[in-house]
């Protein structure tokens, strides 16, 4: 089945600063990846996703990158702010999706 | 567009009893899942229906959980009897659409938070 490892396990940058996390995936028919954020006590909310077909994708400030011959995605935040601390999870499957461990992400005002 | 709904936000049982969740996805999806997620780590699928049938159950602990979804709406999740380990959100998600080259985003519940003393 399909393993999806993430890093790093914690992260911390200074407000206005880049953010990056990065996945990698086990199972080559994996065809999508979809990026989640997690608030404390909150649900995941998905935040961006991208397909097996597209090789990167950007929404404002948030941008992942999918690198199918190696197998691996990412996370690129830009122009972080203090909301955006809290935990990122990436996942990568078809049905169903597998999640990583999580990134804890702290933005220092 | 209404979410996810589930209940009991919270739950506090003794181990060996049994406990029940609940969850109601968003209108119109046809696919429901069941993630546990433990402090600290990623969730885990527990198991995935579409309408009222099982995709995936492999990775349910059958000796002990059991879930349904009667026609192909709420579903309900049980543990019985409950184990100490057994202590996690467990989330309730709903897509549109699963399929290959095809799946649409999942929504997830607020969740039920589980304590097992």
């Amino acid at each position: 089945g399909e393993n999806v490892e993430q890093h790093p396990s914690t992260l911390s940058v200074q407000e206005g600063d880049s953010a990056v996390i990065k996945c990698t995936y086990s199972d080559s028919a994996s065809n999508y990846f979809p990026w989640y954020k997690q608030e404390l006590g909150k649900r995941p909310q998905l935040i961006i996703d991208i397909r097996s077909n597209v090789g990167e994708k950007k929404d404002q400030r948030i941008a992942v990158t999918l690198n199918k011959t190696a197998k691996h995605f990412s996370l690129h935040i830009t122009e972080t702010q203090p909301e955006d601390s809290a935990v990122y999870f990436c996942a990568a499957g078809n049905t169903p999706l597998v999640f990583g461990k999580g990134t804890r992400l702290s933005v220092i005002a | 567009e209404a979410g996810v709904a589930q209940s009991p936000r919270y739950k506090i049982i003794e181990k060996r009893q049994s406990v029940a969740f609940w969850c109601n996805p968003i209108s119109g999806h046809a696919t429901l899942y069941w993630y546990q997620q433990i402090l600290g780590q990623g969730p885990k699928l527990l198991i995935q229906f579409q309408n009222n049938g099982v995709v995936d159950d492999s990775q349910l602990p059958k000796d002990r959980f059991s879930a349904e979804r009667l026609k192909g709406v709420d579903s309900t999740l049980k543990i019985q009897p409950a184990k100490l380990e057994d202590s996690a959100v467990y989330l309730c998600a709903s897509s549109l659409v699963v399929g290959t080259g095809n799946n649409s985003p999942l929504h997830f519940g607020n969740g039920t938070r589980l304590t097992v003393t």
